[in-house]
């Protein structure tokens, strides 16, 4: 956390909903990720972005789009297709260095009533 | 197809040392071993990595074996703040290294 943000911190959704989760960094980092978690699970990526303009997905990307239009801001997507959306979500960045670090955000609990 | 296996849970007494285990045996020679820990509710905290060096800063030290498929992460003196789950992972470096969070272990420092 520190330098990076995500909003609201929990966050209700009606079934066939979209709704966006946002994350906001100060911390001049080129890469960001999501990820999500399950309870009593790890996390388990769903994109990330390496740059500006550029993301790609990881490993549970369906129902889910993000765009990066902006180096500070990576904003999260969840669809109406995604079937299991109630879930922790963590936005995080790398920094590039020599231990390749990723800072994470504080999380948004998304729950679909 | 997780590259490391850690024990669910362990505990231990507040200030004393919590040595944590993680096997990666099928580590290849450019990964590195990261830690990670999250405290509930809370995102993930980097505390450490290593690559075949032992390795020490102000949180924790990170012992790896000669033939690196196992490591130890060493809190020489926890705390009840302490407690949390702790992420062994192993993974690469550079633009397209990705980590990959199992469950973890779970530890519980009591009073």
């Amino acid at each position: 956390d520190g330098g990076i943000t995500q909003s609201p911190k929990y966050l209700f959704r009606k079934e066939g909903q979209n709704v966006t989760l946002s994350c906001e960094q100060n911390l001049n980092h080129d890469a960001m990720y999501w990820y999500r978690q399950d309870p009593g699970q790890g996390l388990r990526l769903i994109y990330y972005s390496q740059i500006v303009n550029d993301f790609q997905k990881g490993d549970i990307a369906e129902g889910y789009s993000v765009s990066r239009e902006k180096k500070e801001s990576f904003p999260l997507t969840v669809t109406s297709a995604q079937k299991n959306p109630t879930a922790f979500y963590l936005c995080a960045t790398r920094i590039e260095d020599r231990t390749d670090t990723q800072y994470f955000g504080p999380g948004t609990r998304l729950t679909v009533l | 197809d997780a590259k490391t296996t850690q024990p669910t849970s362990m505990d231990c007494a507040e200030g004393r040392a919590a040595n944590l285990p993680c096997n990666h045996s099928t580590i290849s020679g450019n990964e590195y071993v990261y830690w990670y820990r999250q405290i509930h509710s809370q995102g993930p905290q980097y505390i450490i990595h290593g690559l075949k060096n032992n390795e020490t800063n102000e949180m924790a030290s990170l012992i790896i074996t000669e033939d690196r498929k196992s490591s130890t992460l060493i809190l020489p003196h926890a705390t009840l703040r302490d407690t949390a789950v702790y992420y062994c992972i192993v993974a690469g470096t550079g633009a397209n290294s990705k980590l990959t969070f199992g469950k973890g272990i779970t530890l519980s420092v009591r009073p």
